[in-house]
This record gives structure tokens, sequence and C-alpha cells, in this order.
């Protein structure tokens, strides 16, 4: 089975600009997340839609973050504007079980805000 | 605060040395524990989890209630093994819940 897509794999933008990344999540997974690794620091969970229902968004940063996930399918994370301190990287993760049977997660999109 | 502590951001060892990297946290209910690894150019994927009580590939954790631990070891360390170790919790026992993750320790593993 395809696994967890994301694009773009990188992004450089300057401060002040928007910037979209996408998640598509294995076919079939109800359950996809958001994380964000800031560089040296641990990965935090920002939100977790369930379809296309946010479930749990208690760790987005602030209002400049928008998720969407039209249709249940597919995700998209903006961020608009960019500031300095979003430079990390982005993981999209999906699942079919809970949580104990673990995440499928993608490869990432880092981010880097010039 | 829910927090996971990975106290070591490096371990290097060599090759056939045993190897423990820590995992300690901090949750006043009756979290799940587990540890994700990420190879090089590979994406994060789960490695163990402490309900299972498994052995994945020679490592193995054991979940230490009194002293809040979750610590990793092997018996003897391979060169494949080098990769970046995230120690990882999930508030609730069952259902679909975030992660909280600790920063890492990443494993060097020399010949």
């Amino acid at each position: 089975e395809a696994g967890v897509t994301q694009f773009p794999s990188h992004s450089v933008i300057e401060k002040g600009q928007t910037v979209t990344l996408r998640c598509d999540p294995i076919s079939g997974h109800d359950n996809l997340y958001w994380y964000r690794r800031v560089m040296g620091k641990e990965i935090k969970f920002l939100l977790h839609f369930v379809k296309e229902s946010k479930q749990d968004e208690s760790g987005m940063p602030n209002n400049r973050f928008l998720a969407e996930r039209t249709g249940g399918t597919y995700s998209t994370l903006k961020v608009q504007p960019a500031e300095l301190e979003d430079s990390g990287v982005y993981f999209c993760a999906s699942s079919q079980f809970d949580t104990n049977y673990g995440y499928t997660f993608g490869s990432g999109t880092r981010l880097t805000v010039v | 605060a829910q927090r996971v502590t990975q106290p070591e951001k490096l371990l290097s060892v060599f090759k056939g040395a045993p190897v423990e990297l820590k995992c300690n946290y901090s949750y006043s209910g009756s979290p799940e524990l587990f540890w994700y690894v990420q190879y090089s150019r590979q994406r994060l994927q789960l490695l163990l989890r402490h309900i299972s009580r498994e052995s994945i590939k020679g490592f193995t954790a054991d979940l230490n209630k009194g002293e809040t631990s979750f610590h990793l070891k092997k018996p003897f360390a391979q060169e494949e093994d080098s990769a970046m170790y995230y120690c990882a919790l999930s508030p609730f026992s069952g259902g679909y819940n975030k992660l909280i993750f600790g920063a890492g320790t990443r494993l060097a593993v020399h010949p």
C-alpha cells in the first residue's frame, strides 16, 4: 500500500510569506495527525483529525496556523504569515487503529523561514 | 504537566557493546509508552510499545512506574542500530490520541 505522502519535502520562504503543506494519508485511515519538530527540540503534537473533523487542536501554536481536511482525505497545513520560529520539520501521520498500534508517519516537510 | 525527558542527545558506543537509551516521563495517570526510531533517510516508525512486552531487533524496554522510566536496552549493539530514537507517551490507554515525544537520542554505533 502507498504510505503517507507529504509535500513539498523542503520549503524555504521569507518571513511574512505564506506556505501550505500537504499530507496524503494512507487510504482508509480516518485518523490524521500533524506534528512539528523545531531544531533540537522534541516532536510536538499540533492537531488530530478524525475524517474531516478536528478532534484535538490543542497543539496549534497560534492563529497563523490553519489546518484543513476537506472530504476527510488529504490535509493541508497553512502558515500565514510565516515567522522565523516556524522553521522546523512538519510531520504528518495517519492511523486506522488506536494509538497503541502506532502511527504511520510521512517523511516530513522541512520548512525554513528566512 | 505531561513530559518525556531523554537526557542524552547523543549516545556513542562500539559494536557489540550494551546500549541503554534513557527515558523518563512525567504523568499523573497510567500512560502508554512507546519507542519510535528514525533511521537515516527513512521515516519515523514504531519500534516497540510497553503494552506488548515484546523484543524488536533485540531491543527491550521495561516500564518502571516507581521511577517513571521506560529505558530502551539492547545487550549487543549493531552498526545498523545507528539512528535517532524517540521515547513517546500516550496520555490515555486505548483510543486515538496524541503522542508526547521526548527530544530524541541519537545512537551512533561504531565498528
